[in-house]
């Protein structure tokens, strides 16, 4: 069993739609979350990084983390074809345990259709 | 401010050759991780350099090699390449990787053949 588990989709959704991500983990010992997306033939980029369970927003994006659950989500709300990427969880372990390595969720491919 | 950079971006190599990857981080940044990523098994964590010190290593074969300079920028080495070397290797770079957030490069997409 992978220690974070992501819906590979593909996920198709019509502009202007709420998307909802997920990813569970099963290491209680990550503490930091964060959301990248990939576009084809690029880099990740940073979305959002969270620590603390709750809910984080950065203007069409929420990032939710559950600890209790080990389940983190990240909404996006009036999708636009422009977010049509690839979504990648990531989580790190406590600090001073791991330098430097996220552990990546596989990914999910979300196509928004004009 | 400058992003990650990394070259070259392409590459093709034979089964048996060795190849070398450059990263040069943003400015101030002192970390760089290296990641393979590939469709069957995602993104996964090779190594962490950090003031030339390599602090943390995953679990792939000791072909898989690098360094960091005085200036930070890092090299990843692949020796005896197979095929299933084939993947899109990528560099991140942070401040100090446990307390900030890690800022990818395009990264380079290597073919074996």
């Amino acid at each position: 069993q992978k220690e974070v588990e992501q819906d590979p989709g593909p996920l198709s959704v019509p502009e202007g739609a709420i998307v909802s991500l997920n990813c569970t983990y099963s290491n209680s010992a990550f503490q930091y979350f964060m959301w990248y997306r990939q576009y084809s033939r690029k880099g990740p980029e940073l979305l959002m990084y969270t620590y603390s369970s709750g809910n984080k927003e950065d203007g069409r994006f929420t990032a939710q983390v559950d600890k209790s659950s080990k389940y983190i989500s990240l909404f996006i709300r009036d999708s636009q074809p422009s977010d049509s990427a690839t979504y990648l969880c990531a989580m790190k372990l406590v600090w001073g345990t791991s330098y430097g390595k996220l552990t990546f969720g596989q990914g999910t491919i979300l196509t928004v259709h004009p | 401010k400058a992003g990650v950079t990394q070259t070259p971006r392409y590459l093709i190599k034979t089964r048996g050759q060795q190849v070398t990857l450059s990263c040069s981080p943003i400015s101030g940044h002192r970390s760089v991780s290296w990641y393979q990523q590939t469709p069957g098994q995602g993104l996964q964590f090779l190594f962490e350099y950090f003031s030339e010190t390599q602090r943390n290593k995953g679990n792939f074969p000791g072909r898989f090699s690098g360094r960091q300079f005085s200036n930070s920028r890092s090299e990843m080495n692949v020796s005896t390449l197979e095929l299933g070397d084939s993947a899109l290797y990528l560099c991140a770079s942070s401040r100090d990787s446990e307390k900030s957030t890690q800022y990818f490069g395009p990264g380079t997409r290597l073919t074996v053949l």
